[in-house]
C-alpha cells in the first residue's frame, strides 16, 4: 500500500478485555514505532523495531502491554485486561532506515475505548 | 530525560497573517527536531527535520528555523488549509535514543 495502515480504526473494549491492534508499515521499512496519544496531547512513545528486533520497550506503561513484529514487517499491538486509562489512539510509524533521523510515517491511528 | 513545551497552545489568525509558532527543548545531544503537522482524526505528517543550530528549511509557506534552545515554525500568509495541529519532537543521543519526545502541539485557525 502507499502508506502506514492500521486497524481497526476504532475500537470499542470493556474494561477487562483484551485487545489486539494491527500495523500494515509500509513495504521495506526497516524501523517501526508504536505511540500513544491521548485528548489534546502529543504522541507518546511506546516501543521500537528494527525489522523483527526490538530494540526498545521502554516506553510500554505495564506488563499488560505487548507488541511484536515476528516477520519484520505487520506488527501487533496487544493489550490484556484493558483498564479505561488505556483509551487514546495508538498510532504506528515506519521509516526507511534505522533509528528516527530518517522521514517518519504515520498510520491514521486506532482510536481505543475502554468502558 | 527530554523535554518539549509548545507555545501558543492555540493561534487564531486572519488569513494573510504572518504569525510563528515555537518549540523550546532540552535534550542529551541533539540528534534532530522534527516538525509534524497533524488534521483532525489523522496521524501526524512529516514536515521538515533539522539537525544543527542555524539550519533553516522551507516548504512553500512554512519555515523552519532551529537554535540550541528553540525552533520557530514561521508561517508566511496563511490560508484556511494550514488550520491544523503542529507538533514538535525532539530526539536525542542519550538513553531512548530511538524515540522522539513530542510536545503538546499549537493548535492553528486561520480564518478566512
Amino acid at each position: 500500500g502507499a502508506g502506514v495502515s492500521q486497524s481497526p480504526r476504532y475500537k470499542v473494549a470493556k474494561r477487562g478485555q483484551d485487545v489486539a491492534l494491527r500495523c500494515d508499515p509500509i513495504s521495506g521499512h526497516v524501523s517501526l514505532f508504536w505511540y500513544q496519544q491521548a485528548l489534546g496531547q502529543g504522541p507518546e512513545f511506546l516501543t521500537y523495531f528494527q525489522n523483527e528486533a526490538q530494540l526498545d520497550k521502554s516506553g510500554l506503561p505495564s506488563d499488560r502491554f505487548f507488541a511484536e513484529r515476528p516477520e519484520g514487517s505487520v506488527s501487533t499491538l496487544k493489550i490484556q485486561r484493558t483498564q479505561q486509562e488505556d483509551s487514546a489512539v495508538y498510532l504506528c510509524a515506519s521509516s526507511l532506515g534505522a533509528g528516527m533521523n530518517t522521514e517518519a510515517f504515520f498510520g491514521q491511528g486506532t482510536r481505543l475505548t475502554v468502558v | 530525560e527530554d523535554q518539549v513545551t509548545q507555545s501558543p497552545e492555540a493561534l487564531r489568525l486572519q488569513e494573510g497573517e504572518s504569525s510563528s509558532l515555537n518549540c523550546s527543548y532540552t535534550v542529551s545531544g541533539l540528534r534532530g527536531l522534527f516538525w509534524y503537522r497533524q488534521d483532525p482524526g489523522k496521524g501526524p505528517e512529516f514536515l521538515f527535520t533539522l539537525y544543527s543550530a542555524g539550519e533553516e528549511k522551507e516548504k512553500e509557506r512554512l519555515k523552519a528555523t532551529l537554535t540550541k534552545k528553540e525552533s520557530f515554525l514561521h508561517i508566511t500568509a496563511p490560508k484556511p488549509e494550514d488550520s491544523a495541529t503542529y507538533l514538535c519532537a525532539v530526539q536525542g543521543s542519550g538513553a531512548g535514543s530511538y524515540q522522539l519526545t513530542f510536545g503538546k502541539g499549537t493548535k492553528l485557525s486561520v480564518i478566512p
